[in-house]
């Protein structure tokens, strides 16, 4: 199984206050674990990709981080949330060259 | 670089409709080549993969195959049904050590009337 667990589904927060979107791993130990996010009209933006646990790279400059504290664990974070951080959040694991998504996250930032 | 270009959406298309989605690539080496569907509200699926020149990848009446000539994979379906109605991301794989990354297109929004 390659399921991944992101939560929660829909997420409407204030410009200024804190973010922490999470993703579990089920099934599978050691994974590539990917956040990506998707903006109307700009596709698939990577933002940070994990290869084990405590080891991040970031793909942009941005206002979010991201950190990996367990094996099938990895999180999203911000700590004051701007208007142009909203979109839809997505978690992928990847297998060799074959990539496996969460269900998303919609983020609104009001 | 490693690019993938998409043509741009939005399609609409009449039920039964023969669709394509241009996909064409730039790459250093043979990278592997892949569509995936995404739903609304949902995340995306892989749809199908092509890994090698001339391979065809095909999944729920969807083809495409990897054309190394031309640098294209584009998507073709003969007659599209309403529950085709999803956004179509075509992807190629770029060998990076040991984190492989997908490099994306845009997507292109897919509409299918009844």
């Amino acid at each position: 199984s390659q399921t991944i667990h992101q939560w929660p589904a829909t997420l409407v927060q204030p410009v200024g206050s804190p973010l922490s979107l999470e993703c579990t791993v089920e099934g599978t130990s050691n994974p590539n674990l990917y956040w990506y996010r998707q903006a109307a009209g700009r596709g698939l933006q990577l933002l940070f990709y994990s290869v084990g646990i405590g080891q991040i790279s970031s793909e942009v400059p941005q206002n979010l981080s991201a950190s990996r504290p367990q094996d099938r664990q990895f999180i999203l974070s911000s700590k004051k949330l701007l208007l142009s951080d909203s979109g839809f959040y997505l978690c992928a694991r990847q297998v060799g060259t074959e990539a496996f998504f969460g269900q998303g996250t919609r983020l609104t930032v009001v | 670089g490693n690019s993938v270009t998409q043509m741009e959406g939005p399609v609409t298309l009449s039920e039964e409709a023969f669709l394509t989605i241009n996909c064409t690539y730039t790459a250093t080496g043979y990278p592997s080549l892949f569509w995936y569907v995404q739903y609304p509200g949902e995340g995306l699926q892989l749809l199908l993969k092509a890994t090698k020149a001339d391979d065809k990848g095909s999944n729920k009446g969807f083809e495409a195959t990897y054309r190394k000539e031309t640098t294209s994979f584009h998507l073709e379906k003969g007659s599209v049904q309403v529950s085709d109605s999803a956004v179509y991301f075509c992807a190629l794989n770029r060998n990076a050590g040991n984190n492989r990354k997908l490099i994306w297109g845009l997507g292109t929004s897919l509409a299918v009337n009844p």
